[in-house]
């Protein structure tokens, strides 16, 4: 079936491991997103994808790295996770609009 | 850089009630707006968008939303809400240079019986 799908759905980490939020997208198309949703703060863009291979940042990108090294896969990548990070993280694609993922629960203990 | 004011944190209305939710962006140039819906423990979907043309855009479930460029505003409406309303809503902005969208901190709407 077309669409974005994010894994895992929950995830509980330990401060200072390493966690990684997967992406995978069947449309082929060229941008992805990956947001973080808090309370009070609405959605904010961590990284985002122009194409494979092409990244740049969002609005809060320190401590997290992304990878593009094939179209359909953006994954999100806590290098030492921190309590902060504690948030549910969306997944997007974009073609002439934007295509959210159900959300990853990352609670950081 | 483009930003996005929502300042309806919080709405409550009675079934029937007849809703307008704020959107304001920053913005001077050529702008696609949009307005999502988030039910409750579910991910974002799209409830309309405006790229061009008719500034009054229809959308899903009876909701619409006018674009205002003098006001830049992007004001969603819809003449009676439903129970199943209940959600939130974010507006969000990208502008014609950029893909990424900016949003808005979303507005909660409580629909009561």
């Amino acid at each position: 079936d077309a669409g974005i799908t994010q894994s895992p759905r929950y995830k509980i980490t330990e401060t200072g491991r390493q966690v990684t939020l997967m992406c995978h997208q069947t449309w082929s198309h060229s941008y992805m997103f990956w947001y973080r949703q808090d309370l009070g703060h609405g959605l904010r863009l961590i990284y985002y994808s122009a194409a494979a291979d092409i990244t740049d940042k969002g609005e809060v990108p320190d401590g997290y790295v992304v990878s593009r090294s094939k179209t359909e896969n953006f994954p999100l990548t806590l290098e030492s996770a921190t309590r902060s990070q504690t948030s549910v993280y969306f997944c997007a694609s974009r073609g002439s609009e934007a295509f959210f993922g159900q959300g990853t629960r990352l609670t950081v203990v | 850089a483009q930003s996005v004011s929502q300042h309806n944190h919080h709405v409550i209305l009675s079934e029937a009630a007849s809703l307008e939710l704020g959107c304001n962006y920053s913005y001077g140039g050529t702008v696609n707006l949009f307005w999502y819906v988030q039910y409750p423990g579910q991910h974002l979907q799209l409830l309309l968008k405006y790229f061009s043309g008719d500034p009054l855009v229809k959308g899903i479930k009876g909701f619409e939303a006018e674009f205002i460029k003098s006001k830049f505003s992007f004001n969603l409406r819809k003449p009676s809400v439903q129970w199943s309303d209940t959600a939130e809503y974010f507006c969000a902005v990208n502008t014609g240079t950029a893909s990424k969208l900016t949003f808005g901190t979303g507005t909660r709407l409580q629909v009561t019986l």
